[in-house]
């Protein structure tokens, strides 16, 4: 069984500049997340989406991020424009269900921000 | 809000002792418990979970018991080795607001010398 596919693995932009990370979740899961891990700190989530409809965006700062999840498959996260506080890695997850089900992550994308 | 707290990293252990990481938690309904292993270079898999109280989950040797009355769900382990070494995370799943999501501590760094 495929896991959860990021890409990039790894970004370096430049502040104000935008940037989009891509994140394809193991076949049939219904439950996307997104999170973002500083270093040092446990992962925090951004956005949770159930098939194509957002469920929990509440830490989502929406005047730079943005995320989509069209046709409840692939997802995009956008940042624009970026700041030096946005240096992290961003953990895609996915899962069957919302609850008392296991959340498979992605490798991350880590992006630097300079 | 729910919230989980660790103990404080890094761990340094020698190899087969004896290993125990904290963990508590609040959480305003009935969570599900979780602990997840992040090894150098890979993303956050489940190492073991439970979803009532009293519950015990264990892999890899690893264990910890859902303790309700005083809120906690502390990892352990008899004998640890050099390939333990990784980043811990404990977490749970909780029906706030009416939505179920993942939330995470700020993990313990665990280091196993031969």
């Amino acid at each position: 069984e495929a896991g959860v596919a990021q890409s990039p693995r790894y970004k370096i932009i430049e502040k104000r500049q935008s940037v989009a990370f891509w994140c394809n979740p193991i076949s049939g899961h219904a439950t996307l997340y997104w999170y973002q891990q500083i270093l040092g700190q446990g992962p925090k989530l951004l956005i949770q989406f159930q098939n194509n409809g957002v469920v929990d965006d509440s830490q989502l700062p929406k005047d730079r991020f943005s995320a989509e999840r069209l046709k409840g498959v692939d997802s995009t996260l956008k940042i624009q424009p970026a700041k030096l506080e946005d240096s992290a890695v961003y953990l895609c997850a996915s899962s069957l269900g919302q609850h008392n089900t296991e959340a498979f992550f992605g490798q991350g994308t880590r992006l630097t921000v300079v | 809000g729910d919230s989980v707290t660790q103990m404080e990293g890094p761990v340094t252990l020698s190899e087969e002792a004896f290993l125990t990481i904290n963990c508590t938690y609040t959480a305003t309904g009935y969570p599900s418990l979780f602990w997840y292993v992040q090894y150098p270079g890979e993303g956050l898999q489940l190492l073991l979970k439970a979803t009532k109280a009293d519950d015990k989950g264990s892999n890899k040797g690893f264990e910890a018991t859902y303790r309700k009355e005083t809120t906690s769900f502390h990892l352990e382990k008899g004998s640890v080795q050099v390939s333990d070494s990784a980043v811990y995370f404990c977490a749970l799943s909780d029906r706030g607001s009416g939505t179920y999501k993942y939330i995470f501590g700020t993990g313990t760094r665990l280091k196993v010398l031969a």
